[in-house]
């Protein structure tokens, strides 16, 4: 099992829709939580962190249960600007603060 | 600031060459993280250090060595290329374990 599993793509889906992401990660020990950007042949970029009361950015909002081990990320109004890889990342404070990266799932915004 | 730079951009090498990447960061980073990305795989870490003189292994070390000779530098050397090396490489840095990690843009490597 991996330890960071995230929904199947691709989204595809047109603009003003509302999509989710869900996340799920297989280590209790799990510290924080991120939710990164990639956009195609480009580096990953913070999107935002994950708290556990939940968080709002904007059209964003990211959502975290620990009990669950679920992490979930909601774009609200999409637009074609949003279409991009999403990257579900769990960090951990020893190993030298590792992170570990789900595969990524694809959103297409369409007009 | 630059951030964080990889040099370089692109390189193709043939089996059995060496070369080494480059990643320099300009934050006063303490950590420091190699990646390799690869379609399906999603990011993996190769090696990593947390602070200058210092490296450890991380997830799929096999095949490369690394040196933080100085903090701002980290360098990642693949003795002898193989074709299954032919990824996507990022170089990250981040201040403390709890902070996010910047990424610089990527190695793309071509081995054959």
């Amino acid at each position: 099992r991996k330890e960071v599993e995230q929904d199947p793509g691709p989204f595809n889906v047109p603009e003003g829709a509302t999509v989710a992401f869900n996340c799920t990660y297989s280590n209790s020990a799990s510290q924080s939580f991120f939710w990164y950007r990639q956009d195609c042949r480009k580096e990953p970029k913070l999107l935002m962190s994950v708290y556990s009361s939940g968080n709002e950015d904007g059209r964003f909002t990211a959502q975290l249960n620990r009990a669950s081990q679920y992490i979930s990320l909601l774009i609200r109004d999409s637009k074609l600007s949003d279409s991009a890889t999403y990257l579900c990342v769990v960090n951990f404070y020893n190993q030298g603060g590792k992170l570990i990266f789900g595969q990524g799932t694809e959103l297409s915004v369409k007009p | 600031n630059a951030g964080v730079t990889q040099t370089p951009k692109f390189r193709v090498l043939k089996t059995g060459q060496s070369m080494t990447l480059l990643c320099a960061q300009d934050m006063n980073h303490e950590y420091m993280y190699w990646y390799r990305q690869d379609p399906g795989m999603g990011l993996r870490l190769i090696h990593y250090s947390v602070g200058e003189g210092t490296t450890a292994k991380g997830e799929v070390p096999d095949g490369y060595n690394v040196s933080r000779l100085k903090k701002q530098n980290f360098l990642l050397g693949l003795e002898s290329a193989a074709p299954s090396q032919t990824s996507v490489y990022f170089c990250a840095s981040r201040r403390g374990l709890q902070e996010t990690q910047y990424f610089g843009p990527g190695t793309r490597l071509l081995v054959l």
